[in-house]
């Protein structure tokens, strides 16, 4: 089975300050992607940023970026110069592959501040 | 649609009433998901359909919950004779069914059992 784990429920950022979250994974499987995932007061989930367990190489979106350390089996997520509207759950997830119904597994997520 | 659309946004129920939930995928998506989001917790996998095959079902909690999607689209999660640990939001996913790819979420419905 696969566990996500996100041992920091609350956090608090200034605004345009730096910001990581932690996430750790307990899986056996060798290929699968790793989410982020953004979950405002709307409700939505919203993609974060992706990365693929095959690729060394760290994702990087925009002002968010990935720590992906395989074989620690960690991926945390960085948010440069944080604005308002980052304010928000954030769930680490897990994807084995292939990936044919559910294999998707979320994390209990970071519920995120960004203070003006 | 240009997003997957759930409704109702809010559902207040009083226990032992049967609720029935809809999701309405992005067009064209063949795979479709439910999951459950408790209070302060993840999301955790209720069921999947690929096209109107319900592929998996080993995440509903009792058999007071059945889900379907008769004609590939539009999907109902049903919740029969309701207690209060059914409370949480009900959120709805799906995607074009290819490998690797990523999820799109519903604001989910989130069901208060009184």
């Amino acid at each position: 089975a696969q566990t996500v784990t996100q041992s920091q429920p609350e956090m608090s950022v200034q605004e345009a300050e730096t910001v990581t979250l932690s996430c750790t994974y307990d899986t056996s499987e060798n290929n699968y992607y790793l989410f982020w995932y953004k979950q405002p007061p709307s409700r939505q989930m919203i993609l974060v940023i992706r990365q693929e367990a095959y690729k060394q190489q760290n994702a990087t979106e925009n002002r968010f970026s990935v720590n992906f350390q395989k074989a620690a089996k960690s991926f945390s997520l960085k948010i440069s110069d944080s604005q308002l509207g980052d304010t928000a759950m954030y769930f680490c997830a897990f994807m084995k592959l292939p990936n044919t119904g559910n294999q998707f597994y979320f994390g209990t997520g970071t519920s995120l501040t960004v203070i003006p | 649609g240009a997003g997957v659309s759930q409704s109702p946004r809010y559902k207040v129920a009083k226990r032992g009433q049967d609720v029935a939930l809809r999701c309405d995928p992005i067009s064209g998506h063949v795979s479709l998901f439910w999951y459950q989001q408790a209070l302060g917790q993840g999301p955790e996998f209720l069921t999947y359909f690929q096209n109107e095959a319900q592929l998996d079902k080993s995440g509903l909690p009792s058999d007071r919950f059945f889900a379907e999607r008769p004609e590939g689209s539009v999907s109902t999660l049903k919740i029969q004779r309701t207690q209060q640990e059914d409370s949480a939001v009900y959120l709805c996913a799906s995607n074009k069914g290819r490998l690797n790819e990523k999820l799109f979420f519903g604001s989910g419905t989130q069901l208060s059992v009184l």
